[in-house]
């Protein structure tokens, strides 16, 4: 079955630091893709990077990098110059072959940004 | 503007009175999903549908149904609502259901069932 853990339930960081949020995943299937999406406390849910299990290089969005170890399932979610509006819910998430095409999620990093 | 809609945003009801939940997308998705978010949760998926009259059960399907009559609408229908049913709720559609498809999600619902 495909899991998605977050071990870091809140994070706080200051303003204009790199920050790191911590993604591992499990699947048998050789095929998926990785996702991160930020939820600011207004609720929605935005996507904000991707990575396939075959992507040679990791993915990267603006300010948005995705360290991607395939040998150990992690794909971390890295923000550099953190700013005050980063703070919010972020939730790594992974869609395979296997499970119906769902997106299955963590359960989320709280990140709060410190001035 | 691409985007996935919801109606209502927030609606606070009793037990059992049957309720639902619009979501319309104007991408010419063929999947559209959905899912409801509970704390310490995460996100868990309900019913998804792979095209039009095409739908399944997702992770936790008790107490919901779904219908997909037009490519672009994918209601949720609660027939007789419970309390433990109070949750967000959110639409996501992408254009495949490939793994590497980016799924992009409605606004969300919030819904109190009293």
């Amino acid at each position: 079955a495909q899991k998605i853990t977050q071990t870091q339930p809140g994070m706080f960081v200051q303003e204009k630091e790199a920050v790191t949020l911590d993604c591992t995943y499990d699947t048998s299937d050789p095929s998926y893709g990785l996702f991160w999406y930020k939820q600011p406390s207004s609720g929605e849910m935005i996507f904000l990077i991707y990575q396939g299990s075959y992507d040679q290089q990791n993915a990267t969005e603006g300010r948005y990098s995705l360290n991607f170890q395939k040998a150990r399932k992690s794909a971390n979610l890295v923000i550099s110059a953190s700013q005050l509006g980063d703070s919010a819910m972020y939730f790594c998430a992974m869609r395979d072959l296997f499970g119906n095409e769902k997106l299955t999620f963590g359960t989320g990093t709280r990140l709060t940004i410190i001035p | 503007e691409a985007q996935v809609t919801q109606n209502p945003r927030y609606l606070i009801t009793v037990t059992g009175k049957k309720l639902t939940v619009t979501c319309s997308q104007n991408m010419n998705h063929e999947y559209m999903s959905w899912y409801r978010q509970d704390p310490g949760l995460g996100l868990r998926q309900i019913y998804y549908s792979m095209n039009v009259e095409v739908t399944d059960k997702g992770d936790v399907p008790e107490g919901y149904k779904v219908s997909r009559k037009e490519k672009r609408n994918f209601p949720l229908i609660l027939e007789s609502p419970s309390p433990n049913q109070t949750s967000l709720y959110f639409c996501a559609s992408s254009l495949s259901g490939g793994y590497q498809e980016t799924q992009y999600f409605g606004p969300g619902t919030r819904l109190l069932v009293l």
